[in-house]
């Protein structure tokens, strides 16, 4: 157990429909990162908040958000979801403010179906 | 754009083999190395990590090979076992971002 804690663990929805995914960090980390990881494209990094401040941008679309809130819990909003947005997703947490030299633990993701 | 490539794609040893997974990087910027082991329906667990004033890291089975000139590390495991057959990604980071390869499936074979 990673201490990383995502719900939910699945949700399918249809297409155009929006979701919330949540991602509580191990006690103490400061970064939350979300990734998305799906068969064709591999582990995507999304984007990462350090302490409530958004820190880096990946290859995040403009229909994602995502926030981070004072108890360090941070949330990825999907918004007009398209088939391929399936995938598993990712949040992982570390106590400083990158991942150059600090462990990076990953929570067991949340499986998202859009049908 | 992929900043990391890794292969092969997938491997299948025998038991008591050795598993090398080789990976390639290309911006200079990247200063840490870690190796991540995914088992099916988990996340990805920190296996091994090397920085690149270092050529080797040695960790149990588990040994990175760094080749900072031609920007290439890869992950031997020595003596593989049935248990060791996972998804392994290797990864470059540096202050505001970590990048994975592909990831490689090994399978183990007894």
């Amino acid at each position: 157990d990673s201490g990383v804690t995502q719900t939910p663990k699945h949700l399918i929805t249809a297409t155009g429909q929006r979701v919330t995914l949540r991602c509580s960090p191990r006690s103490g980390d400061l970064s939350v990162y979300w990734y998305q990881q799906s068969l064709d494209q591999g582990l995507q990094f999304l984007i990462q908040y350090y302490n409530g401040e958004e820190r880096a941008k990946g290859n995040i679309l403009e229909r994602f958000s995502a926030q981070q809130f004072p108890d360090l819990h941070s949330e990825l909003n999907l918004s007009s979801l398209e088939l391929g947005d399936s995938a598993l997703y990712f949040c992982a947490s570390s106590q400083g403010q990158g991942p150059s030299g600090n462990t990076i633990y990953f929570g067991e993701g949340s499986w998202l179906t859009v049908v | 754009q992929q900043q990391v490539k890794q292969s092969p794609q997938s491997l299948i040893v025998q038991k008591g083999g050795i598993s090398i997974i080789n990976c390639a990087y290309e911006n200079t910027a990247f200063d840490y190395f870690p190796w991540y082991q995914q088992f099916p329906g988990k996340g990805p667990a920190l296996l091994i990590a090397i920085r690149p004033d270092v050529s080797e890291k040695k960790e149990g089975r588990f040994t990175i090979s760094f080749n900072k000139s031609a920007k290439q590390f890869s992950l031997h495991i020595m003596d593989s076992q049935p248990g060791d057959s996972a998804t392994y990604f290797c990864a470059a980071s540096y202050s505001t971002g970590m990048r994975f390869g592909a990831g490689t499936r090994l399978t183990v074979k007894p």
